[in-house]
């Protein structure tokens, strides 16, 4: 089974400052995607970014951009200039791929605040 | 488009008390499932349906049943509540493109 690890449960940084969230995972797999999810006090579940794991480059969406090592099983996330509005919940999640159902695996969370 | 739409927004269950949490998307996406995520965790999945007439066991199954009758709804029935199923639910659905999640369920068992 796979299973991933958020070994930070909070940070705190200051706006405009640069944070790098950590996630690792297990997995016996090839083929997989990795996600960060956003979680504000919403609820809301809000996709971040996406990476499949056949592409050696590091996905980007604006502000926000990976490091995605596969052989070390490592996917950090990292903010750039953050914002208020950044702060929330982030979540890591896995995904097998062609595994017909799109179960995502999820690991426990990293509560991020951006300070003014 | 309305996305996922989950019903109730916020409930407060007895002991022994059942309820039918009702999830409906309009995206006619194959694939449907429900997540539960207690305080300060990731979110767990309890059931998942790959199409309707078909649905699965996820990782936390036990305390509730699901059904699949159309491609649109996925209702998550709790038959005996108990405290350790407080916790906030999510109804979620995807298809090769796609995934939205509804906003959730927050429910206390007393």
């Amino acid at each position: 089974a796979q299973t991933v690890t958020q070994s930070q449960p909070e940070m705190s940084v200051q706006e405009a400052e640069t944070v790098t969230l950590s996630c690792t995972y297990d997995t016996s797999e090839s083929n997989y995607y990795l996600f960060w999810y956003k979680q504000p006090p919403s609820r809301q579940m809000i996709l971040v970014i996406r990476q499949e794991a056949y592409k050696q480059q590091n996905a980007t969406e604006n502000r926000f951009s990976v490091n995605f090592q596969k052989a070390a099983k490592s996917f950090s996330l990292k903010i750039s200039d953050s914002q208020l509005g950044d702060t929330a919940m982030y979540f890591c999640a896995f995904m097998k791929q062609n595994q017909g159902a799109q179960k995502l695996v999820f690991g426990q969370g990293t509560r991020l605040t951006i300070n003014p | 488009n309305a996305g996922v739409t989950q019903t109730p927004k916020f409930r407060i269950l007895k002991i022994g008390q059942s309820m039918t949490l009702q999830c409906t998307q309009d995206m006619n996406h194959n694939y449907m499932y429900w997540y539960r995520q207690d305080p300060g965790m990731g979110l767990k999945l309890i059931y998942y349906s790959v199409g309707a007439g078909i649905t699965d066991k996820g990782e936390v199954p036990n305390g509730y049943n699901v059904s699949r009758s159309t491609t649109e709804d996925f209702p998550l029935r709790l038959e005996l509540a108990a405290p350790s199923q407080t916790s906030v639910y999510f109804c979620a659905s995807s298809d090769s493109a796609a995934r939205s999640f509804g906003s959730g369920t927050r429910l206390t068992v007393v």
